[in-house]
C-alpha cells in the first residue's frame, strides 16, 4: 500500500518562530489531510488539500501532487500550536478507499 | 451542535471481558471509520462502513466488531481475543459520497486494560 513519511519526527521552537513540516508519499493520491492532535488526543482538521495551496490564518500548505509531497508552514508560532501533526492521504489505487497516516510530526513551542 | 460524539471518554477493563465503545455522529455522514492509536503512532484503521448494514475490516481487525444499524451510529466492540486491546480509538465519520472526501474524528476513548 502507499507509505506516507513524515519529517522532521520532532521539532523545538520558540514562540514567535516560523517552522515547514513535510509529507512525503509514495504514490498519487486523491486526498490528503493535514490534523493536528491536540494534548487531549482530538484530532483537528487544519487542511484538506491534494493539490495546490490553501491558507488559514498562520497556517498554510502546498500539496504538490506530481512530486508526490506536501509542505504545512506555520507562521509565529504560539504555544497553542503544541502537539502533533499529521498528514494523512488517500491513495488512487488499491488502497483507496481509508486514509493512511504517517507517524506525525511532534511540535514543541515554548514560551 | 453537529459533530462526532464517542463515549466513554475512558474506559477500563479487565483481562476476558468484552467491551462497546459508541460513536454517534449527527453529520448525516454515509460513511463512517474506526482507528486504532498506539502511542507515538499514527493511526491504523481497524473497521469501516459506507452505507446502513454493511462494513468492512480494515487493516486490523482481528478481535474487534462492528455493527451499524443506523445511519448515525458505528459503535465497535474490542473482544477477549483482541490480544493487546489498550489504545487510543477514534472514530471518524466522511462527507460525501467519493472515497476521497474529507474525514472528521470524534473526541476518542482511551482503552485501559487492567
Amino acid at each position: 500500500g502507499i507509505q506516507v513519511e513524515q519529517s522532521p519526527p520532532d521539532l523545538i521552537l520558540q514562540e514567535g518562530a516560523n517552522s515547514t513540516l513535510r509529507c512525503n508519499f509514495s504514490d498519487s493520491v486523491n486526498n490528503l489531510q493535514w490534523f493536528h492532535q491536540n494534548p487531549w488526543g482530538q484530532l483537528i482538521n487544519l487542511f484538506y488539500i491534494p493539490s495546490g495551496t490553501k491558507q488559514n490564518g498562520r497556517l498554510s500548505a502546498t500539496t504538490v501532487a506530481t512530486e508526490r509531497y506536501s509542505l504545512l508552514y506555520i507562521s509565529s508560532s504560539q504555544t497553542t500550536d503544541s502537539g502533533v501533526y499529521f498528514c494523512a492521504v488517500v491513495g488512487s489505487g488499491g488502497s483507496n478507499y481509508k486514509l493512511t497516516f504517517g507517524k506525525g510530526t511532534l511540535l514543541t513551542v515554548n514560551p | 451542535d453537529g459533530g462526532i460524539t464517542q463515549s466513554p471518554k475512558y474506559l477500563f477493563r479487565k483481562e476476558g471481558q468484552n467491551v462497546t465503545l459508541s460513536c454517534e455522529q449527527n453529520l448525516n455522514h454515509d460513511a463512517m471509520y474506526w482507528y486504532r492509536q498506539d502511542p507515538g503512532q499514527g493511526l491504523r484503521l481497524i473497521y469501516y462502513s459506507q452505507i446502513v448494514n454493511d462494513f468492512q475490516k480494515g487493516d486490523i481487525a482481528e478481535g474487534y466488531s462492528v455493527s451499524r444499524e443506523k445511519k448515525e451510529s458505528f459503535p465497535l466492540t474490542v473482544t477477549s481475543a483482541q490480544k493487546n486491546p489498550t489504545a487510543f480509538y477514534l472514530c471518524a465519520s466522511r462527507v460525501g459520497q467519493g472515497w476521497y472526501n474529507e474525514q472528521f474524528f470524534g473526541p476518542g476513548t482511551r482503552l485501559t486494560v487492567l
